[in-house]
């Protein structure tokens, strides 16, 4: 199975901060990678796939970048609405799996 | 809009049953492959099982597969998760979850229903 390490586990920031959140694979996914969004007591919310495709009515604020087994995920000026968990997930072959996620909080 | 909305979740005696369902609405649901994924409590998120758009094809995680069994109804547009000799280690918040295009991306989710595996 493919492992995929995702860090820091949990970060503060600012209002108006830039946050980059990492993401590792066990092996080479080419692009195969979604980034998801998980507020308290909400369905998971998909934010990026293909590693830097952004859904449709996602903020712009919201990117992603990286191939093959490196990939990162970046808020450009974090807002309050943005507390949440972020996961991402691989779908290069089954099982399709998640990092354990990324708690980010307002400092 | 599209919805999913998940049911059937509750409190079950290890080595019990469960049925859980997903009653979807807002989209042609018969032309979308489906998937249930899960969150133990405190752990991340654990894709469980798919089901192609026709049930040709279905997929489990080895920590489910010969005890789980997913299914849909294309005419109720509804998803299910048979759950048969259930495990502590099932705890779980289980959500369906549609998947875009041929590929698993999952863009549209449940709100979750949890079960509980516990004597």
């Amino acid at each position: 199975d493919i492992q995929m390490t995702q860090s820091p586990s949990s970060l503060s920031a600012s209002v108006g901060d830039r946050v980059t959140i990492t993401c590792q694979a066990s092996q080479d996914i080419s692009n195969y990678l979604n980034w998801y969004q998980r507020k308290p007591g909400k369905a998971p919310k998909l934010l990026i796939y293909a590693a830097s495709n952004l859904e449709t009515g996602v903020p712009s604020r919201f990117s992603g970048s990286g191939s093959g087994t490196d990939f990162t995920f970046t808020i450009s000026s974090l807002q309050p609405e943005d507390i949440a968990t972020y996961y991402c997930q691989h779908y290069e072959n089954r099982p399709w799996t998640f990092g354990q996620g990324t708690k980010v909080e307002i400092k | 809009e599209v919805q999913l909305v998940d049911s059937g979740g509750g409190l079950v005696q290890p080595g019990g049953s469960l049925r859980l369902s997903c009653s979807a609405s807002g989209f042609t649901f018969s032309i979308y492959d489906m998937n249930w994924v899960r969150q133990a409590p405190g752990k991340g998120l654990e894709w469980v099982s798919f089901i192609s758009s026709t049930s040709s094809a279905t997929y489990y995680a080895d920590s489910v597969k010969g005890r789980f069994s997913i299914s849909r109804d294309n005419a109720k547009s509804s998803l299910y998760l048979q759950m048969n000799s259930l495990r502590a280690e099932d705890t779980a918040v289980y959500y369906c979850a549609r998947a875009q295009s041929a590929a698993a991306i999952f863009d549209f989710w449940g709100q979750g229903t949890l079960v509980t595996v516990s004597s």
